[in-house]
């Protein structure tokens, strides 16, 4: 699997957009993007993915680079329950195989 | 979205006993499910694969007689934990990747291991 680069940590304030970055330099054409989240004591949570474009849900926005060596996890308004780690995944198109998670960035929100 | 469900949430068992550990899409048929193992302040490792009607695959280092996986139907799989040892106590945490439109997996919420 390709790998990813993320900051170990991060810190925010609430009620601010929030953008966590992602490097992914050696990502092949045939790679989703995917973001998931855990909570303390959780199972990871899917946040959005994408390809080429980017995409925006009601959890999200991700920006994808035109060279798609690095992406961009848009939190448009931080609330204390985005406290979370982010994990940034790439994973074959089509594939079978399992996600392989890297360390994640860890979010802090400060009221 | 999909929802995945595993039970029990916790459980707590005495060394040398096994412990099963069950997994179930709810609402949607999983081809593949996947088994995950996380310990304290360090992220979730990949034990096994496992498709339904067939044997899990095993990732390196994970012992397959002691960690049995039993993937009997499109939304059930089990993760047995056998002859478990105070070592084996962790997250164990399942994931299933939708027949349909299987681009993303989704997770459980996990299941907390405690051997004594």
């Amino acid at each position: 699997d390709a790998k990813t680069t993320q900051p170990n940590s991060m810190e925010s304030n609430e009620e601010e957009p929030v953008h966590l970055p992602c490097n992914h330099s050696t990502i092949s054409g045939t790679d989703y993007i995917h973001w998931y989240r855990q909570l303390p004591s959780q199972g990871p949570e899917y946040v959005i993915h994408g390809l080429t474009s980017n995409v925006n849900n009601r959890m999200a926005s991700l920006a994808i680079a035109e060279d798609r060596k690095s992406s961009t996890l848009i939190l448009h308004r931080a609330t204390l329950r985005d406290a979370a780690v982010y994990y940034c995944i790439l994973s074959l198109v089509g594939g079978a195989d399992g996600l392989t998670f890297g360390k994640g960035t860890h979010l802090i929100i400060q009221p | 979205g999909a929802v995945v469900s595993q039970h029990p949430s916790r459980v707590i068992c005495k060394s040398g006993t096994s412990v099963k550990i069950e997994c179930r899409s709810l609402d949607f048929q999983a081809t593949t499910m996947f088994w995950y193992r996380q310990f304290p302040k360090q992220s979730l490792m990949l034990m096994a694969t496992s498709n339904e009607g067939s044997k899990a695959t095993y990732e390196q280092g994970v012992e397959k007689d002691k960690f049995l996986i039993n993937h009997a139907s499109l939304t059930l799989s089990t993760l047995t934990v056998t002859s478990a040892h105070p070592e084996d106590s962790s997250f164990y945490i399942c994931s299933a990747r939708p027949l349909v439109s299987g681009n993303t997996i989704y997770f459980g919420e996990g299941s907390w291991l405690t051997v004594v």
